[in-house]
């Protein structure tokens, strides 16, 4: 499956604890986002980074919340002291930088549930 | 600041008959449109897309959707709906620029095909 893989699929913590998600694009995409997804809801930007520069971020992306993309290829997404707010899925998207022609292929995501 | 709407919270049709799922969306500048399908427990799947041209898109799974700029809608359709496009379907809109190009999503539309 070449497709964008995120990990893991599902993650239950405790309140206080810290998480990271990994997420893997797919490859040649050099543009890589972070979205969150909360029940009933469609999905909200976070962040954005093209190959391994990080040039937009959302004002949802609170001080707990950090992104990379070390080397330009995966991306890890951590969220430190977690809330119950916090619960989510979260969706990686990856891209090729094609002008207006891009298109956004995404990943099955990852469910978070803080207890 | 742009927006989706997606008025209908679900949709039901019975197979075989047409479906239409409903969009608009408020823009500034030329409107990039797209539409995702997302089955339970999964990420979401491209379907189609609006850049420029025809104001008539096919995507996958024999979906289209017509692009009317009067009406800032761009609804999505299917002629002859099956049991297995029962998902949930999101309209987003990027507005292209050139330091990324964040997709905004519409609350989504629960469609439910019944044999």
């Amino acid at each position: 499956d070449t497709g964008v893989s995120q990990d893991p699929r599902h993650k239950i913590t405790k309140r206080g604890q810290n998480v990271t998600f990994r997420c893997d694009p797919i490859s040649e995409h050099n543009r890589l986002y972070w979205y969150r997804q909360t029940l009933g809801q469609g999905p909200e930007f976070l962040t954005y980074f093209q190959n391994e520069a990080q040039l937009e971020k959302s004002r949802l992306l609170s001080d707990r919340f950090s992104a990379e993309r070390p080397k330009g290829s995966f991306s890890t997404l951590e969220i430190q002291r977690t809330e119950q707010g916090d619960s989510a899925m979260y969706l990686c998207a990856s891209s090729l930088e094609l002008g207006t022609q891009e298109t956004q292929y995404f990943g099955p995501g990852t469910r978070l549930l803080v207890l | 600041a742009q927006s989706v709407a997606q008025p209908e919270d679900q949709v039901n049709v019975a197979e075989g008959n047409p479906l239409t799922v409903k969009c608009t969306y408020s823009v500034s500048g030329n409107p990039y449109l797209f539409w995702y399908v997302q089955y339970p427990n999964r990420g979401l799947q491209f379907l189609l897309k609006y850049i420029t041209g025809d104001n008539l898109v096919k995507g996958s799974y024999g979906f289209e959707a017509e692009f009317n700029k009067s009406q800032t809608s761009f609804h999505l359709k299917k002629p002859s709906a099956l049991v297995s496009d029962s998902a949930l379907y999101f309209c987003a809109v990027r507005f292209f620029k050139a330091a990324g190009n964040k997709l905004t999503f519409g609350g989504g539309t629960r469609v439910l095909v019944k044999p």
